[in-house]
């Protein structure tokens, strides 16, 4: 069964540091997709980076790298540099080849000034 | 390019009555999906919809129900309006070209049944 987790519902960080959200899944198939999405207190879900599970490169966005790890399984998020506008919710997702995506329950970060 | 569109963005609606979403993808997405968001259950996948055909659709009752239309516009459907369907519905598209699973969202509507 798909399965996404994350562990920590809620995280603090200093401003201008760095954090990792950390995302773990579970798949049988060997094509996929793996997502992050910035959830502000508006409700829009903000596309943050994307990794595809034949990608041999970790996906790197601008202050946001996903550090891909395929035999842990595991697929974290790493901001840098954190900013006072990056407190909110993310979420991890995945997406197979079924075109089914299935999210996270969610880390809900707090950046402190 | 504009981003994805949902209509209306806000709604209000009573126990029994239906209700019809409507989704807007980024042009030349052809891939729509729809996303039920409440604070218990988090965010469910609903149902996937690519050139006007259902490919797959979430663990939801038949009282959900959506669409896609030749422009690759999409509706979803709530019949009979429980309480338990207030939430944000999220709609996202996908280019879904050979290998890219990336997604945008829209901006949701948020429905309230009383």
């Amino acid at each position: 069964a798909q399965k996404i987790t994350q562990t920590q519902p809620g995280m603090f960080v200093q401003e201008k540091e760095a954090v990792t959200l950390d995302c773990t899944y579970d798949t049988s198939d060997p094509s996929y997709g793996l997502f992050w999405y910035k959830q502000p207190s508006s409700g829009e879900m903000i596309f943050l980076i994307y990794q595809g599970s034949y990608d041999q490169q970790n996906a790197t966005e601008g202050r946001y790298s996903l550090n891909f790890q395929k035999a842990r399984k595991s697929a974290n998020l790493v901001i840098s540099a954190s900013q006072l506008g990056d407190s909110a919710m993310y979420f991890c997702a995945m997406r197979e080849g079924d075109f089914k995506t299935i999210f996270g329950a969610g880390t809900r970060l707090f950046v402190k000034a | 390019k504009a981003g994805v569109t949902q209509t209306p963005r806000y709604l209000i609606k009573t126990r029994g009555q239906q209700v019809t979403l409507s989704c807007s993808p980024i042009s030349g997405h052809r891939s729509v999906s729809w996303y039920q968001q409440t604070p218990g259950q988090g965010l469910q996948f609903l149902f996937e919809y690519f050139s006007e055909t259902q490919r797959n659709k979430g663990n939801f009752p038949g009282r959900f129900s959506g669409r896609q239309f030749s422009n690759s516009r999409s509706e979803m459907n709530v019949s009979t309006l429980e309480l338990g369907d207030s939430a944000l519905y999220l709609c996202a598209s996908s280019p879904f070209w050979e290998g890219s699973y990336e997604q945008y969202f829209g901006p949701g509507t948020r429905l309230t049944v009383t």
